[in-house]
């Protein structure tokens, strides 16, 4: 199985940048597709998908959301924190079954 | 607009088997590429992929579950649905259903999620 690792938890200021790693114990990439997507989960609420394939915003999502990365280190970042960003994001991974997400990575305030 | 919707017990006890449904509009799973996923959470914990089943009735399960899950579907009722058998403490987490937008590979709409209990 891919394993797919997240830090635990990141505090930021609002205003500021936020940036959240997900590394794979292999690649997630083919070619030129990243098989690496984000979620943000609020408390109580489903999952909701940010990114997809990567760097590929969601419908809806706003421009202060972006995802970068291949191979095996991928990067969600946040530019500028808003208060309603509060919340944990989870990167997953379909590159190869079983489908496989981090750990969860909980976004909080300083 | 698209919605989904999960269904189940609340509570049953270990050794039992667990049935979830999950209804969902907006799209149909007879649409090419299409596909329902199933994802569970223990309360405070991570996501883990349990199941999907495509348009083309393909399934994939995952394999750390073994043998225990079923997947399936009703494509006229717009359903999905998934079992566990054996079911034990672990079982225990918020089951969700979500998703897979044609050809997309990713869960880009998930329910609401239902509360599994199992306890004796």
């Amino acid at each position: 199985d891919i394993v797919l690792t997240q830090s635990p938890a990141l505090a930021v200021s609002l205003g500021q940048r936020a940036t959240i790693s997900c590394r794979a114990s292999q690649s997630v990439s083919l070619s030129r597709y990243n098989f690496m997507h984000w979620y943000q989960q609020k408390p109580g609420q489903q999952p909701k998908l940010l990114i997809y394939r990567a760097s590929n915003l969601a419908s809806g999502i706003p421009a202060r959301f972006s995802g970068s990365g291949s191979g095996t280190e991928f990067t969600l970042t946040i530019n500028p924190v808003q208060a309603d960003d509060i919340a944990t994001y989870y990167c997953q991974q379909n590159r190869e079954s079983p489908w496989t997400f981090g750990g969860g990575t909980k976004l909080e305030l300083k | 607009q698209v919605t989904l919707k999960e269904s189940g017990p609340g509570i049953l006890q270990p050794s039992q088997t667990l049935s979830l449904t999950c209804t969902f509009s907006g799209f149909s799973l007879s649409t090419y590429g299409m596909g329902v996923g199933w994802i569970r959470q223990p309360s405070g914990k991570g996501l883990e992929w349990l199941a999907n089943i495509w348009w083309d009735d393909d399934k994939y399960y995952n394999p750390s579950l073994k043998n225990r899950l079923t997947i399936s579907k009703d494509t006229s009722n717009n359903q999905a649905f998934l079992k566990i058998t054996n079911v034990d403490t672990a079982d225990t987490a918020t089951y969700y259903c979500a998703r897979i937008g044609a050809n997309l590979y990713y869960f880009d709409y998930w329910g609401q999620g239902v509360m599994v209990t199992v306890s004796s």
